[in-house]
């Protein structure tokens, strides 16, 4: 079967770091989505990986190994206004987006 | 609009009820996704339209949920006789080339439906 795993919650302080990890076992792999979602709010696009190696974007950058079946996403100078979930998707052979059950980052001051 | 807009935003159905509920991508957009997603989960898939074409309806739970696009661009989703177990957010999602590409799905609002 096709499984995304992700931790179910995780707690920074603001102003600082904070990695989020996503593994992945798909039928085929033809790339891989960070999506934030404010509670309450549709899903928005942060990133998308397809070679190994880390994309920078800003505060966030997201990581891809396809051997290892590995992502994380990692967020710096951390705000507030991060506190949302995270949700990790992968794209497999027939390019249907298998989705996590998402990453729900609290923000502490 | 500027986005994917849906409607109603909330709709409570009491148990045996019809629903229909109404996405409008984004101008243009060629793909167009149904997501189901329950409380504190990822969405998931129901069904895809390419255009006006049905590509996949893999993920529609029963028979009693029908989607169509029928010109390519506003679609509906109608969920016949709501049972209890259909109350979640639905979400409809829209992308700007086919399925064989890898680019990016813009989610609208989604509609919370609440079946009692």
């Amino acid at each position: 079967g096709q499984n995304i795993d992700q931790p179910t919650e995780m707690t920074a302080t603001e102003g600082a770091i904070v990695q989020i990890n996503c593994t992945y076992q798909t039928s085929g792999f033809n790339g891989l989505f960070w999506y934030q979602q404010h509670a309450g709010e549709a899903p928005t696009f942060l990133s998308y990986n397809v070679l190994d190696g880390l994309e920078e974007k800003g505060r966030f950058s997201s990581f891809l190994s396809r051997s290892k079946g590995y992502s994380y996403l990692l967020l710096k100078e951390l705000q507030m206004k991060d506190s949302a979930s995270y949700l990790c998707a992968v794209l497999d052979s027939n390019y249907q987006l298998i989705w996590g059950a998402g990453t729900k980052l609290i923000i502490k001051p | 609009g500027a986005g994917v807009s849906q409607s109603p935003r909330y709709k409570v159905a009491k148990r045996g009820q019809d629903v229909a509920l109404r996405c409008d991508p984004i101008s243009g957009h060629v793909s167009l996704f149904w997501y189901q997603q329950a409380l504190g989960q990822g969405p998931e898939f129901l069904t895809y339209f390419q255009n006006e074409a049905q590509l996949d309806k893999s993920g529609l739970p029963s028979d009693r949920f029908f989607a169509e696009r029928p010109e390519g661009s506003v679609s509906t989703l109608k969920i016949q006789r709501t049972q209890q177990e259909d109350s979640a957010v639905y979400l409809c999602a829209s992308s700007l080339a086919g399925l064989d590409t890898s680019y990016e799905q813009y989610f609208g609002p989604g509609t919370r439906l609440t079946v009692t």
